[in-house]
Order: structure tokens, then sequence, then C-alpha cells
């Protein structure tokens, strides 16, 4: 079993709709990233967090600890949001100090459609 | 555009062959990491280092090797190369790799080498 899992695996939205993308991980994690990878392969930070919630433009990124879970939402989702999200998180870094690489869900292929 | 540049962008070599990818960090950022992206693994970790030393290994193969200089800039070597390292190698890097048991600090992503193993 993975340990970081997301879903859905694809989306296909219209332009406009509110967009949910999940995580949930099963490891004890210092932080939570949500990436973004567009058709080039180039792969942006949307979000770190390790509690509560971030919001950045339409984009807005939940994690609730206790759960082991996060949500990542996009509003009034455009055609130029159509890309892969990643869901990732870093280790608690016991094994040698300091946080280790980051752990990948599969990501969701996400399509806004206009 | 993160700051962190690779290169080379693609590398086209056979099986058997030895390659080196290079990567510079954001100006600042003290540690970098290395990832593999490939079709049937998806993204993995490789190795990690901060300040010239090694910090951390994932999945990472014993033909594969890699070294951060005085500079900061690093450097993976992967040897004796076969059909199923053909990936996208990113390199990643921040600030500061966080302290034990904290939190880490966010990553910013190179643009990839493309390397095809024919």
């Amino acid at each position: 079993k993975n340990e970081v899992e997301q879903s859905p695996q694809n989306l296909t939205a219209q332009e406009g709709e509110f967009i949910t993308i999940n995580c949930s991980y099963s490891v004890g994690i210092s932080a939570l990233h949500w990436l973004q990878q567009h058709p080039g392969g180039g792969i942006v930070s949307l979000f770190m967090l390790s509690s509560g919630k971030k919001k950045h433009g339409r984009l807005i990124a939940t994690i609730n600890i206790q759960e082991k879970h996060s949500s990542l939402h996009i509003t009034a989702s455009h055609p130029r949001d159509s890309a892969v999200y990643i869901c990732a998180v870093s280790g608690k870094g016991e094994s040698g100090g300091g946080a280790d690489g980051l752990t990948f869900g599969k990501g969701t292929h996400l399509i806004i459609q206009p | 555009d993160s700051g962190v540049t690779q290169t080379p962008k693609h590398l086209i070599t056979a099986t058997g062959q030895r390659v080196t990818l290079r990567c510079s960090p954001r100006s600042g950022d003290l540690s970098v990491y290395w990832y593999q992206q490939s079709l049937d693994q998806g993204l993995q970790f490789l190795i990690q280092y901060y300040n010239g030393e090694e910090r951390a290994k994932g999945n990472i193969l014993e033909r594969f090797s890699a070294q951060q200089f005085p500079d900061l800039h690093s450097e993976l070597n992967l040897s004796s190369l076969e059909l199923g390292d053909s990936a996208l190698y990113f390199c990643a890097s921040s600030a500061t790799p966080g302290l034990a048991g904290g939190q880490g600090d966010e990553q910013f992503f190179g643009p990839g080498t493309r390397l095809t193993v024919l």
C-alpha cells in the first residue's frame, strides 16, 4: 500500500467549477506539500503546510493532522489549471536529522474544459 | 522560474554507459534533493545533500552516486545504465533541511533532465 494516496486519479470538469483533490497519508509527517506539474514536465510547489489552511489566489489547501488527510481546492477553475496535482509528504527526519526527501502520491490528472 | 538550474535538459545514451547530471540550487539554499520520475514508479526520492554532506538516502541504486561541491552545486552520476533508468531526473533545493523532528523547508524544483537510455 502506497504511503500517500490521492483521489481521484483523473478529473475532468467544466470551466468555473469548484475542484477538490484529496490526499491521505499513513505515516508520521513533518509537512505536507501540494505540487503542480504541467505537461512540459516542470514541477511547481503550490503549498507546504503542517496544520490548518492556506490560501493563494484561487487555490486553498487544508490539512487535518488527526485524520491524516489533506485537500486541495480550486475555485472558479480555468483551463490553465489543467495539470497534474501531486500530494507529497516530508518525514520527521528521525534517521539523520532534518527533514528527509519527499514521498509522493501518484498524482491527480486534472483537465478543465472551456 | 524557480531559480534552480539543471543541465543538460535532454540526454540520450546507450545501455552500459555513464552520465553526469548537474544541478545548481537557488542562491543561498544549502540543501539539494535528487528525484527520479518514471512512468512505472512515479516520483521517487533518491538522495539529499546539505552543505556538502550526504543527509538522507531514498531509493537510490548502487550504480548511482551523487555529491555536493563547495559552491553547493550537485552532480548525480548514473553508471552501467539500463533501459529502465530512462526517466526524468529532478533536482530540488531548500534553504535548510529542517531541524530533526521539525517541519523542513519548501522545496523548489529545477526543470529536470530527461534521460533516454537506448
